[in-house]
């Protein structure tokens, strides 16, 4: 069973640090990965999927690294700012393909003006 | 597109009632998930159709729920009973044609069994 651990559990920084969060999961035999964001009260934003074939993906601020052997995965947010300040999940497909998701508890992010 | 849409936002019920979620996905997705999420357990898999067949309910906690997808813009939840356990924000979420593709959630259904 596909078991995802998100660390660390909540981060608070002063605004404009560069910043990572982590992810790891236990079967590597996945078909993609995907990092969220959450806002208080609200549903899931997707940030970036990243390919089994793909080490990396860039959407503008955020960088997210996928490294299947090692069981792992970090999200980069460069120079952070307050409106980042949210809950940020992981998930990988459950069973490979095109089925649902497995999410980590996630990661709750404050960055302070 | 307007994105997935749930019905109700927020439900306030009592131990025992019958409670039915709405899901409309987004126009041409073909892959549609429930979602329950829970302070202590975080975001869990219910169930999840494709091209409106139930193909994993490992997910569902009990024959209280029970999920259904008559059409391809529309699917229901439904728990019944009720219990306060059930608790929970349930979120909708769809994905496109092709595999591997984002899932797109809703805004989520808020239930509170009393």
């Amino acid at each position: 069973k596909q078991e995802v651990t998100q660390i660390p559990a909540a981060l608070s920084v002063p605004e404009g640090e560069n910043l990572v969060l982590n992810c790891s999961f236990t079967d590597s035999a996945i078909y993609n990965l995907q990092w969220f964001r959450q806002d208080p009260g609200k549903g899931l934003t997707s940030l970036l999927l990243i390919q089994s074939s793909q080490r990396e993906q860039t959407s503008g601020r955020l960088n997210a690294s996928l490294d299947k052997s090692s069981g792992r995965s970090t999200l980069y947010i460069a120079a952070s700012q307050p409106g980042d300040s949210a809950t940020y999940l992981c998930a990988v497909p459950s069973g490979g393909g095109a089925d649902g998701l497995t999410f980590g508890k996630g990661t709750h992010l404050i960055i302070q003006p | 597109d307007a994105g997935v849409i749930q019905s109700p936002r927020h439900e306030v019920t009592e131990m025992g009632q019958e409670v039915t979620l709405r899901c409309k996905p987004i126009s041409g997705h073909n892959s549609l998930f429930w979602y329950r999420q829970t302070m202590m357990r975080g975001l869990e898999l219910l169930i999840y159709f494709n091209n409106n067949v139930p193909i994993d309910d490992s997910g569902m906690p009990e024959d209280r729920f029970s999920a259904k997808m008559p059409n391809a813009s529309f699917s229901t939840l439904k728990i019944q009973p009720s219990e306060p356990r059930d608790s929970a924000v349930y979120f909708c979420a769809s994905s496109g044609r092709a595999l591997q593709e984002t899932q797109y959630f809703g805004p989520g259904t808020r239930l509170l069994v009393l």
